[in-house]
């Protein structure tokens, strides 16, 4: 059982470039997630997602594009890669009212993310 | 703003004695309060939760306590053990947000033997 499966783990980008991330999960979950965590902070939410079909934006969206097109997969793109989008971005999935019923969220291992 | 904040970057205790890692909120809207542990170049996990409705939860070592009217939450980990070196992270969310949560910036614990 993979969980929450990343990929890339590593990638260094220039500048302007554009690249997908790939959230895969294999528990079922309704709900996912995608954050990034900096140096000194927490993680912050980029978007989520209800369901298959549907995304909403979170705390800090922009400069982010995301769809989830297969319920198991959640994808996070950057049309034109900016410096301070370097990062270490997770992924996360639970179920569909994950806290009320106490079930919680699920990261996978993160993908970091250096734009030169 | 920071809504939820973990004041102290780090945290070093013996092996088996208490550590106590503390978390404080200021969103009165938040209600359900939860502990991840992270290890190095891993996702984190989910440790321990709390409602709103109750003040303390516990879970083998791990006990987490909840004083709403301070807006303030702890865990406490007894014995502490080397491989619970790690960053904690403390989060939290509003129920009519439901699933979004809100971190604070995290907490390294440090476990001598």
């Amino acid at each position: 059982n993979a969980g929450v499966t990343q990929t890339p783990k590593f990638r260094v980008l220039k500048t302007g470039q554009s690249m997908t991330l790939l959230c895969a999960q294999d528990m079922n979950h309704e709900y996912m997630y995608w954050y990034r965590q900096d140096p000194g902070m927490g993680l912050r939410l980029i978007h989520y997602s209800v369901g298959e079909g549907t995304t909403a934006k979170g705390e800090v969206p922009d400069g982010y594009n995301v769809s989830r097109l297969k319920k198991q997969n959640f994808l996070l793109g950057l049309e034109s890669a900016a410096p301070s989008q370097t990062s270490v971005y997770f992924c996360a999935s639970s179920y569909g009212q994950g806290l009320v019923l106490g079930q919680p969220q699920h990261f996978g291992d993160g993908t970091r993310l250096s734009i030169l | 703003d920071q809504q939820v904040k973990q004041n102290s970057p780090s945290l070093s205790v013996q092996e088996g004695r208490i550590s106590i890692l503390n978390c404080d909120y200021t969103n009165s809207m938040f209600d359900y309060f939860l502990w991840y542990k992270k290890y190095p170049a891993e996702g984190p996990t989910f440790l321990i939760s709390i409602s709103s409705i109750k003040d303390k939860n516990e879970d083998g070592r791990f006990t987490v306590f909840l004083n709403k009217s301070a807006k303030h939450l702890s865990l406490h980990i007894v014995p502490s053990q080397p491989g619970d070196s790690a960053v904690y992270f403390c989060a939290a969310s509003a129920g009519e947000y439901g699933n979004k949560l809100v971190f604070g910036a995290g907490t390294i614990l440090r476990v001598k033997s």
